[in-house]
């Protein structure tokens, strides 16, 4: 079935440690995105990516970093230097513009948990 | 300022009654589209409606419908029959260039938990 695979669902880490998330994709999508979402709040965008090789930075990048050299996978890293990393991590895909509504398809989602 | 406001942070509402999830949103771009998404508690969105800038009636996908109106920048969600597995948070979003437009950015709400009592 097509769809989008977030791993690991579950992920603790201890201060100080960087973390990948992965996200894959089997939409044929071009574009990606990764949502951070915080209890009682709606989502928060980090990066997306257009097109293979290259991204964008969202409302709230500092602290992350990601990589697009496949056009299914778009890994997220959550860094030492974000200060409250603990939340709901979300990634996403779309169509590109043109190409209709551009409604997101999401994952599953990663709940990481910084100890 | 907020582009997209969910004024309520709980509703309840009975087995089999209709349900109204209200959404307002705030734009000078003449080109836009609204989404709404259901997340059940094991956390995943699912997209449920669109609706574009420009459409002249509002947009419905079987028990959703999206009662638009555009003057008022609302975009409220109703829900008809409500059942158990209706369940969930409901997020109203925003991406200002509508249809065709080079804006990736989606824009959310801070949602509404819907619960429907048997």
């Amino acid at each position: 079935d097509g769809g989008i695979t977030q791993s690991p669902k579950y992920l603790f880490r201890k201060e100080g440690q960087n973390v990948t998330l992965s996200c894959e994709q089997n939409l044929n999508h071009d574009a990606m995105y990764w949502y951070r979402q915080d209890p009682g709040q709606g989502l928060r965008l980090i990066y997306y990516s257009q097109i293979v090789n290259d991204f964008q930075k969202g409302d709230i990048a500092e602290g992350y970093s990601v990589s697009r050299e496949k056009k299914e996978s778009f890994p997220l890293t959550v860094t030492s230097a974000q200060k409250n990393p603990t939340a709901f991590y979300l990634c996403a895909s779309s169509t590109n513009p043109g190409q209709g509504a551009m409604e997101l398809f999401f994952g599953e989602g990663s709940r990481l948990t910084v100890l | 300022a907020q582009k997209i406001t969910q004024t309520q942070p709980g509703m309840f509402v009975q087995e089999k009654e209709a349900v109204t999830l209200d959404c307002t949103y705030d734009t000078s771009d003449p080109s836009y589209g609204l989404f709404w998404y259901k997340q059940p508690s094991s956390g995943e969105m699912i997209f449920l409606i669109y609706q574009g800038s420009y459409d002249q009636q509002n947009a419905t996908e079987g028990r959703y419908s999206l009662n638009f109106q555009k003057a008022r920048k609302s975009a409220n969600l109703v829900i008809s029959a409500s059942q158990l597995g209706d369940s969930a948070m409901y997020f109203c979003a925003m991406r200002e260039g509508g249809w065709g437009g080079s804006n990736y950015k989606l824009t959310f709400g801070k949602g509404t938990l819907l619960t429907v009592n048997p």
